[in-house]
């Protein structure tokens, strides 16, 4: 079965670190594209981060620039978001989501998220 | 605020048609980057639901279309059913943000 599950949310302090994982399963993770989107409560969907299946691309949106880091270990088959300088309005739900160019790169997978909540 | 506009909410009786609209700008959906489409239900992960403006991936029913024209796009659903009361929302790419960027959703009821 194709999946993606994520891990690593909780409760943090503000200006306070945590490291989201994200295991892929039942597909070649190492072909494909990986996302990461957060939900705040009562809000949209919003892009947080891609990186290219061998880490040749990352790419942020401004509002975690300089904060965040993607990276991924296709042996693992694993993507990481790691998160320093939290701030209250980065409590979201974090999913992450594989790009597929087969369905003109949509994210055709996702997982169920894992909730992060930066609060003191 | 998001980069795509999208009314926050739409209703339709049981067997009716809906469309959510998707405005954009000139670096996204106007720059012909595909207009993707996803339904979300709380506590769920979101589903692809229409792909490269108008394609429908495997086991969505054909209720659900897709059209993009100029800096816009849509997404209709005929013949509304209860199952279809979900969050909707749009995605495309910003070449000026080199990243993709979603629409504020729409909150679909059926009445």
């Amino acid at each position: 079965e194709v999946q993606l599950v994520e891990s690593g949310g909780g409760l943090v302090k503000p200006g306070g670190s945590l490291r989201l994982s994200c295991a892929a399963s039942g597909f070649m993770f190492s072909s494909f594209s990986m996302n990461w989107v957060r939900q705040a409560p009562g809000k949209g969907l919003e892009w947080v981060s891609s990186i290219s299946s061998t880490t040749t691309y990352i790419y942020y949106a401004d509002s975690v620039k300089g904060r965040f880091t993607i990276s991924r270990d296709n042996a693992k088959n694993s993507l990481y978001l790691q998160m320093n300088s939290l701030r209250a309005e980065d409590t979201a739900v974090y999913y992450c989501a594989r790009d597929d160019p087969n369905v003109g790169y949509g994210f055709d997978i996702w997982g169920l998220g894992t909730m992060v909540t930066v609060s003191s | 605020q998001s980069v795509l506009t999208q009314p926050p909410s739409v209703s339709g009786a049981p067997g009716q048609r809906v469309t959510i609209s998707c405005t954009g700008s000139s670096s996204d959906i106007g720059a012909g980057y595909d207009v993707h489409w996803y339904q979300h239900l709380p506590g769920t992960a979101p589903k692809l639901l229409i792909y490269g403006n108008n394609n429908r991936p495997s086991g969505v029913p054909n209720r659900f279309s897709g059209s993009r024209s100029g800096t816009s796009a849509s997404l209709a659903i005929t013949g509304l059913q209860a199952e279809d009361e979900a969050d909707y929302y749009c995605q495309s790419y910003d070449s000026s943000l080199s990243g993709s960027v979603f629409g504020g959703g729409t909150k679909l009821t059926v009445l």
